[in-house]
């Protein structure tokens, strides 16, 4: 099973909302990411978990939290999201450590809309 | 600042054609080079170059890294309709504590018409 499965595929939320973004993968992975791509940019790195701990945080707004309950789950929780929040949301993983560490697998990623 | 630069931004050609797609960097340790293909959402793994000079090859697709030069290609042969998409380049500096902060160039948008 090389697939990291993220849902829902879709989310439409309002400002005031609270929602959250799922992803899971069962290669065995031990690091896991969150990207944010907009349209026609490439994807943007948000949050790394490395072996469930919070390794990489690049100053996003605390309006995201990610959690990663365990070495197969991450989910980005979302709160008072603003309408440029709108965009495709990325999950990947890669093995954690050593030789292909760097060949990270994504998934077909959120679109989120926030009104 | 690590920085990834890729050309054309933009390619439309005819389906038969041969494309090359380009790819440069600046990174201050590097570990090694990737390519992605993105049709509609998820990107999907094509290669992973690490040592200069040699090619890696898959079907119709084949790239090469330039360690001195500090750039790599991507060719296609004999394009086709499903060769369209973005095709993105990532270069991976040292590990750090198991994370990997990849660096993504803009992407090449490849348009293959019938």
């Amino acid at each position: 099973d090389t697939e990291v499965t993220q849902t829902p595929k879709h989310l439409v939320m309002g400002m005031t909302n609270k929602k959250s973004l799922k992803c899971e993968q069962h290669m065995g992975h031990r690091a896991m990411y969150w990207y944010k791509q907009k349209a026609k940019k490439p994807p943007e790195l948000m949050f790394v978990y490395s072996y469930e701990k919070l390794s990489i945080n690049e100053s996003v707004p605390s309006r995201f939290s990610p959690e990663c309950p365990n070495s197969s789950l991450l989910n980005l929780h979302l709160h008072a999201l603003q309408p440029e929040d709108s965009a495709l949301y990325l999950c990947a993983s890669s093995p954690g450590t050593g030789y292909l560490n760097e060949k990270l697998f994504f998934g077909s990623g959120t679109q989120l809309s926030v009104l | 600042e690590d920085k990834v630069v890729q050309s054309p931004l933009s390619l439309v050609v005819h389906e038969g054609d041969t494309v090359t797609l380009n790819c440069s960097y600046e990174v201050t340790n590097f570990r090694s080079l990737l390519w992605y293909k993105q049709e509609k959402k998820a990107p999907t793994f094509l290669f992973m170059l690490t040592s200069s000079g040699i090619e890696k090859k898959s079907g119709r697709l084949s790239s090469i890294l330039d360690k001195k030069e500090l750039f790599s290609i991507l060719n296609i042969t004999a394009t086709q309709t499903g060769d369209s998409a973005v095709y993105l380049c990532a270069v991976a500096p040292l590990d750090r504590q198991g994370a990997q902060k990849l660096v993504f160039g803009q992407g090449t948008r490849l348009t293959i018409n019938p």
